[in-house]
C-alpha cells in the first residue's frame, strides 16, 4: 500500500505570494490532517478534514486554509506569505477517527524569501 | 493548555545497549498516546501507540510504558542499532473528539555510537 504522498517536495516563494500544497492520503484513509514543523515551535496542528469538511482547526491565522476532495485528497493554501511561514508542512492520514495512528508523509519544505 | 515535554533533548547510547526515552504530559483527560520516529528529511514514522487503559505495550524491539498517576510515558528500545538514530517524539491524542490533533513533545535526538 502506498504511503501518504505530498507534492511538491520543496518550494521557494517570496513574501506576499501564495502557495498551494497537495496531499494524497493512504488508500482507504478518509481523514487528512496538516501540521507545521519548525525548529522553534516543533510540530503544530493546522487543521483536519474528513468527508470534505473541516472537522478541527488549530491556532493559525486565516491565511492558512485547506480543503478536501471527494477522493480524500487534500490541499492546503497559505496566502500572503510571511518569512515566518518557512517550515516543513506535513500531511497525515488516518482511517476515520482522525487522531489515532496518524501516518505522515515526507512533507513539503517551504522557504519564504 | 495541554503540553507534552521530553526529559532530555539528546540521548547517546552504545550500539547494542537498551535506550529509554521519557515523556511527560499535562492533560489528565488524555487517553491515547503515540510514539513517532523522524529521520532526517522524512516525516514522522509511527512506532507504537498505547491507550490509557493499558500500562504497557510491546512491539518489535520497542516497549511503551504508561504511568497515569504521574502522567509519564517512556519508550524503550532494546538492542539499539545505528538505524535507530533519529528524533523521537511522543504525541498526546488529547482525548476523543479532538480529531486530527496530536500534541507533540519537542523531541529527543537518539544518537547511537558504533
Amino acid at each position: 500500500k502506498a504511503g501518504v504522498t505530498q507534492t511538491p517536495r520543496y518550494l521557494i516563494k517570496t513574501r506576499g505570494q501564495q502557495v498551494t500544497l497537495s496531499c494524497s492520503p493512504i488508500s482507504g484513509h478518509r481523514s487528512v490532517s496538516w501540521y507545521q514543523q519548525t525548529p522553534g515551535q516543533g510540530l503544530q496542528f493546522l487543521f483536519e478534514y474528513f468527508s470534505e469538511t473541516q472537522r478541527n482547526k488549530g491556532n493559525f491565522p486565516g491565511r492558512f486554509s485547506g480543503r478536501q476532495f471527494s477522493n480524500s485528497r487534500s490541499e492546503m493554501n497559505v496566502s500572503t506569505l510571511e518569512l515566518g511561514d518557512s517550515a516543513l508542512y506535513l500531511c497525515a492520514s488516518s482511517l476515520e477517527t482522525g487522531n489515532e495512528k496518524l501516518f505522515f508523509g515526507s512533507g513539503t519544505q517551504l522557504s519564504v524569501l | 493548555g495541554e503540553s507534552v515535554g521530553l526529559h532530555l533533548p539528546t540521548l547517546s547510547v552504545q550500539e547494542g545497549d537498551n535506550s529509554i526515552i521519557n515523556c511527560a504530559y499535562s492533560n489528565s483527560a488524555s487517553d491515547y498516546f503515540i510514539w513517532y520516529k523522524q529521520e532526517s528529511g522524512k516525516g514522522p514514522q509511527f512506532i507504537i501507540d498505547i491507550r490509557s487503559n493499558m500500562d504497557k505495550r510491546q512491539g518489535q524491539r520497542v516497549t511503551v510504558l504508561l504511568n497515569k498517576t504521574v502522567k509519564h510515558l517512556s519508550l524503550q528500545i532494546a538492542a539499539t542499532q545505528p538505524g535507530d538514530s533519529a528524533v523521537y517524539f511522543c504525541a498526546d491524542g488529547v482525548g476523543s473528539g479532538n480529531t486530527g490533533k496530536l500534541i507533540f513533545g519537542q523531541g529527543t535526538t537518539l544518537q547511537v555510537k558504533p
